[in-house]
Parts: C-alpha cells; sequence; structure tokens
C-alpha cells in the first residue's frame, strides 16, 4: 500500500506554545489529506479535510484559529496547534487519499501530544 | 442512528478459528466500503477495500457485501493471536469526500 510519513511520531510542550506536526505522502500524490484526532480508548475523530492550495474545512466544533492547516504541495500537509493547552494532549493522526477509482485513505503513523 | 455501527465487542475467538466482524451502514449512496486494523497505540492500517456486492478475499481475510441490506462483514480465516486488534468498518459519505468510521470492534484471539 501507500505510504504515509508523519512527524514528530511524539512531542511534549508546554501550555501555551505552538505545535506542527506535518504528513507526507511518500510514494503518491495526495490531493486531499484528513486530520484525525484521537483519545485514549476512544474513536477516530475527523477534524478537518485539507485539499490541495485550497483551505481546509473544518468539521463542527473543531476551531480552526486554533487548529491551522496547510497544504501547500500534492505530497505535504501540515497541522499547527496553537496556543496549545493540556486538553489538546491527544493522539493527531492524518491520512491521505490516493485518488484514482479506489479511494482509498492511507494512515500516517500518528503524532503524539502532550500538553505540560 | 449512527451512520455506520458496530458491535464493540469485545469479540473473542480461539486461535485457529473463523473471526466474523459485521458492519451497517445508513447512507444507501455510499460505494466504497473498508476495513481497518487498529493495534492499541498505533493508527489504522488498510485491510481491505470492496465496492461491488459479494465477497472479495486477500489471503486469510474475506470482505462480504450487501448493499441491499446495507451490510459489510469481514472475516478472518485461521485467527492468529497477532490478529488481535480493534478493526474499524469505513464507508464514504455521501459526498464522497470523507470515510464515516464506525466505533470499531475489539477483536482478542486467545491460544
Amino acid at each position: 500500500g501507500a505510504v504515509v510519513s508523519q512527524h514528530p511520531s511524539w512531542v511534549i510542550c508546554k501550555s501555551g506554545t505552538s505545535v506542527k506536526i506535518e504528513c507526507r505522502s511518500l510514494d503518491f500524490q495526495a490531493t486531499t489529506m484528513f486530520w484525525y484526532r484521537q483519545f485514549p480508548k476512544q474513536s477516530l475523530m475527523l477534524m478537518a479535510t485539507s485539499n490541495e492550495g485550497s483551505k481546509a474545512t473544518y468539521e463542527q466544533g473543531v476551531e480552526k484559529d486554533k487548529f491551522l492547516i496547510n497544504h501547500a504541495s500534492l505530497t505535504l500537509s501540515t497541522l499547527t496547534v496553537t496556543s496549545a493547552h493540556p486538553e489538546d494532549s491527544s493522539f493527531y493522526i492524518c491520512s491521505a487519499r490516493a485518488g484514482g477509482p479506489f479511494d482509498e485513505q492511507f494512515f500516517g503513523p500518528g503524532t503524539r501530544l502532550t500538553v505540560l | 442512528q449512527k451512520e455506520v455501527e458496530q458491535n464493540s465487542g469485545p469479540l473473542s475467538v480461539p486461535e485457529g478459528a473463523i473471526a466474523s466482524l459485521n458492519c451497517t451502514y445508513s447512507d444507501r449512496v455510499s460505494q466504497s466500503f473498508f476495513w481497518y486494523r487498529q493495534y492499541s497505540g498505533k493508527s489504522p492500517e488498510l485491510i481491505m477495500s470492496i465496492y461491488s456486492n459479494g465477497d472479495k478475499e486477500d489471503g486469510r481475510f474475506t470482505a462480504q457485501l450487501n448493499k441491499a441490506s446495507q451490510y459489510v462483514s469481514l472475516l478472518i480465516r485461521d485467527s492468529q493471536p497477532s490478529d488481535s486488534a480493534t478493526y474499524l468498518c469505513a464507508v464514504n459519505s455521501e459526498s464522497g469526500n470523507k470515510l464515516v468510521f464506525g466505533a470499531g470492534t475489539i477483536l482478542r484471539v486467545k491460544s
């Protein structure tokens, strides 16, 4: 299957700081990338859909000014958590859609964020 | 009514048995159906995709789709302890732009 990478795999930061997470499709071009958040023992929650060259579409209840998404190229999307607080601590996972007739989504390995 | 429903489990099966995981969905226009496996602390991994009614086999995995009844299932033959994970059913949304995930079924394979 297609490979999606994320960086960093884990990050610890102080409350009030901003954290940037990168998501890259390594062997295919992804016109659409998705950002999810998952709290322990809970379901995946879609945060936003990111289309290359256009503004991200955020799910209801997700603050677009707090979670900044940039999809500057067909292989890179970034999520910046601004002014992070302890309640933002979670597992952030991106996925990329390969396109074509099969429309499969491939997930990155995830980034575990801990805000102190 | 949830858009994609799965039994949360846990589903416990002995090693070597067939594990049967089921999923129902509410959107009749959905065209793409996926099964993901998620180990604890890891991200989901795509294991099967199915688009047409009937069965699709890949190694020990068989996906079954019945659009008339709006259900999709995953069979795991010769279950192994390494198959113990949460299995997520996903269906493309009406707009086709995003996937809708079920809450997942926890599978435990006992040796």
